[in-house]
């Protein structure tokens, strides 16, 4: 079965610093990969995510994130972090296996604070 | 109006009640899922549905039961609810081949006393 994992429960970053969060899975074929951020209160936002093809992928509020086959990583990368980027964020890898499964498996989530 | 709307917001009950959480979509989505969240472990998979006559079981479906009452309307019920069911719950729509991105409502807050 698939898993996600995030080795970080919190992260602490200064405003305007870069930003890193790792994400590791394990898949048996490629994987349909996703970031989301939560704000408190609120649902799950989209940041981006992977399917195939380039493996920097772009996505909302300026965070991109690369796909490394070797490494079963999907890390999130921010160039420089606002107080407005705390938030609960979360990776997950697609249970679609073209046998019928469908949904997410999350990894438990990365907390990110804003030092300004 | 938001795409996907669950009801209600917030709820306490008791132990041993019958609980309806709903969801409603207006994105025209044929997949619905329902997930929870508990603090630390992320979001599990409940139960997800790809069309009205078709519904799975999730990782974690136990206890639960789940009824796709139109292509737009997915409800999750707890048939007689308990203390560790206390979680924020989420229901999220995706259209299409499996894999695609997932569209995800507020959530529900359920406190089981």
């Amino acid at each position: 079965a698939q898993s996600v994992t995030q080795p970080d429960i919190h992260i602490t970053v200064s405003e305007g610093a870069s930003l890193e969060l790792r994400c590791n899975y394990s898949y048996g074929a490629t994987p349909y990969l996703f970031w989301y951020v939560q704000s408190p209160g609120q649902g799950l936002q989209l940041l981006l995510k992977y399917f195939s093809g380039d493996t920097l992928v772009q996505g909302i509020k300026g965070f991109e994130a690369e796909f490394k086959r070797s490494q079963s990583s999907f890390n999130l990368r921010k160039p420089s972090v606002h107080w407005s980027d705390a938030a609960e964020y979360f990776c997950a890898v697609g249970r679609y296996s073209g046998g019928g499964a469908d949904g997410l498996t999350f990894g438990k989530g990365t907390h990110l604070i804003i030092q300004p | 109006d938001a795409d996907v709307t669950q009801t209600p917001r917030n709820r306490i009950t008791k132990t041993g009640k019958r609980i309806m959480l709903e969801c409603s979509q207006t994105k025209g989505h044929d997949r619905m899922y329902w997930y929870r969240q508990d603090p630390g472990l992320g979001l599990r998979l409940i139960y997800y549905s790809f069309d009205v006559k078709d519904i799975n079981k999730g990782e974690i479906s136990d206890g639960y039961s789940v009824s796709r009452q139109a292509q737009a309307k997915f409800s999750l019920s707890l048939e007689s609810a308990i203390p560790n069911q206390t979680a924020l719950y989420f229901c999220a729509t995706s259209h299409g081949t499996g894999g695609q991105p997932q569209h995800f409502g507020d959530g529900t807050r359920l406190s089981i006393l």
